[in-house]
């Protein structure tokens, strides 16, 4: 079953601009992460924030966590045309902490 | 450094064919192994997870099984497809006993049944 729900779906902005993606799911966690796939490709990790955590940053990324809301959040600052992929959530926890529980991702369109 | 293969790329199967997909993982030992599919628009399942050779977890009651003969070989099979089996799979795997690291994937296999 899904755990997390990305939302929005689809994403359109142009070149330059920042792109939020947010992400709520249901239980508890041990920690969040975001994934990215281009078309047709595997899933390449992104960044990993954990349950203590309430905000982490890698590059152009930052990811912000709420667990009172269960919710996250992923923003692509400065996007460029190559930033384009689906980008999805996965948790940890509830009991196992190895497995993860992804959402159905959003796709993200970066025009040049 | 840790690599993970998943092959065929692709694969045009019959109903009712049987299946075998392989996935490896080289520079680690005694990975956490899984398998997910994915539907078309839609985000990932996990069917297997496998905490060591010969332990396998299943998640979603289907017609495929999963395999560890060795510490790090992952196969996928099935019997008989349905045409509900097509779909990308993924074969993945993360560090034993590490909960705070992600997940690395394969490049998947394109699964069509006809």
């Amino acid at each position: 079953s899904q755990q997390g729900e990305e939302d929005p779906q689809a994403l359109s902005i142009q070149e330059g601009e920042n792109a939020t993606m947010n992400c709520s799911y249901k239980t508890s966690i041990n920690n969040l992460q975001w994934y990215r796939q281009n078309s047709g490709r595997g899933l390449v990790h992104l960044i990993l924030i954990r349950s203590n955590e309430r905000e982490k940053h890698s590059g152009r990324l930052r990811v912000t966590l709420d667990t009172s809301k269960k919710s996250s959040s992923l923003l692509i600052t400065a996007s460029r045309a190559a930033d384009t992929a689906s980008y999805f959530c996965a948790t940890t926890g509830g009991g196992s902490n190895y497995k993860l529980t992804f959402g159905k991702g959003t796709l993200l369109t970066v025009n040049p | 450094s840790q690599t993970i293969h998943q092959w065929p790329a692709t694969l045009v199967q019959p109903v009712g064919s049987p299946l075998s997909l392989e996935c490896t993982v080289e520079g680690t030992s005694n990975p956490n192994l899984y398998w997910y599919r994915q539907a078309a628009g839609r985000g990932l399942q996990l069917l297997f997870y496998s905490v060591g050779i010969g332990q396998i977890s299943s998640e979603v009651p289907q017609n495929l099984s999963a395999s560890r003969p060795q510490d790090r070989q992952f196969i996928l099979s099935s019997k008989k497809l349905l045409l509900s089996d097509s779909g990308f799979y993924l074969c993945a795997w993360s560090v034993t006993g590490r909960t705070n690291y992600g997940y690395t994937f394969g490049s998947g296999t394109r699964l069509t049944v006809v």
